[in-house]
């Protein structure tokens, strides 16, 4: 399977406890995106990376949600004392930018988090 | 910030119909990317548009960019039940893409 995927694919935690998240990009895709989804909504953007540089993280983000992508591949992200208000779909997504291309982003099926 | 709207929010049609969902963006865009969701799925690309007033057609679904590249459109001709999910435009550029809210459609057959 050559698409993107996430481990876990769901999540059951207590509040105030830590979750980590994984998503495998598809190889050679520089750009991965970290969403949460909640129902009724759009993917909200959370985070990005260009290969293992974080460019960008949404200003909407708590200090408790951080990311990283060591070695330019895959990518973790990280809740630290959860809420209840964290409970939501978190959807990754890769991308290949360059000349030519067209951009469009390939997400993977999501990690769906419940934070009791 | 950025915000992307989009009417309406559910659209319930018989099978045969056809449907229109329509996107406004606040500021102007430098191209715009829609997204199929089918229920318990992720969102999969559909297709982007990038030039002021383009039309884009694959198969039954027509895709329209507005000539101030601040709203968009998508058009089923003659849904059918395969055409249920919920379709997002994604406002793009060299920024990350700002999703709209979304239009879910459902085919009644």
């Amino acid at each position: 399977d050559t698409g993107v995927s996430q481990n876990p694919r769901h999540k059951i935690t207590k509040r105030g406890q830590n979750v980590t998240f994984r998503c495998d990009p598809i190889s050679e895709h520089n750009r991965l995106y970290w969403y949460r989804q909640t129902l009724g909504q759009g993917p909200e953007f959370l985070t990005y990376f260009q290969n293992e540089a974080q460019l960008e993280k949404s200003r909407l983000l708590s200090d408790r949600f951080s990311a990283e992508r060591p070695k330019g591949s895959f990518s973790t992200l990280e809740i630290q004392r959860t809420e209840q208000g964290d409970s939501a779909m978190y959807l990754c997504a890769s991308t290949h930018l360059g000349k030519g291309k067209l951009n469009e982003q390939f997400f993977g099926p999501g990690t769906r988090l419940t934070v009791l | 910030g950025q915000q992307v709207m989009q009417i309406p929010q559910y659209q319930h049609v018989q099978e045969g119909e056809d449907f229109t969902t329509y996107c406004n963006s606040s500021t102007t865009l430098s191209n715009i990317q829609w997204y199929k969701q089918r229920p318990g799925g992720h969102p999969v690309f559909l297709i982007q548009l990038v030039k002021s007033g383009e039309v884009k057609k694959q198969k039954r679904l027509t895709f329209q960019f507005g000539e101030a590249k601040k709203n968009s459109s998508l058009h089923i001709t003659a849904t059918q039940t395969t055409d249920v999910g919920t379709y997002f435009c994604a406002g793009g550029g060299n920024t990350p893409l700002v999703f709209g809210k979304g239009t879910r459609l459902s085919v009644i057959a």
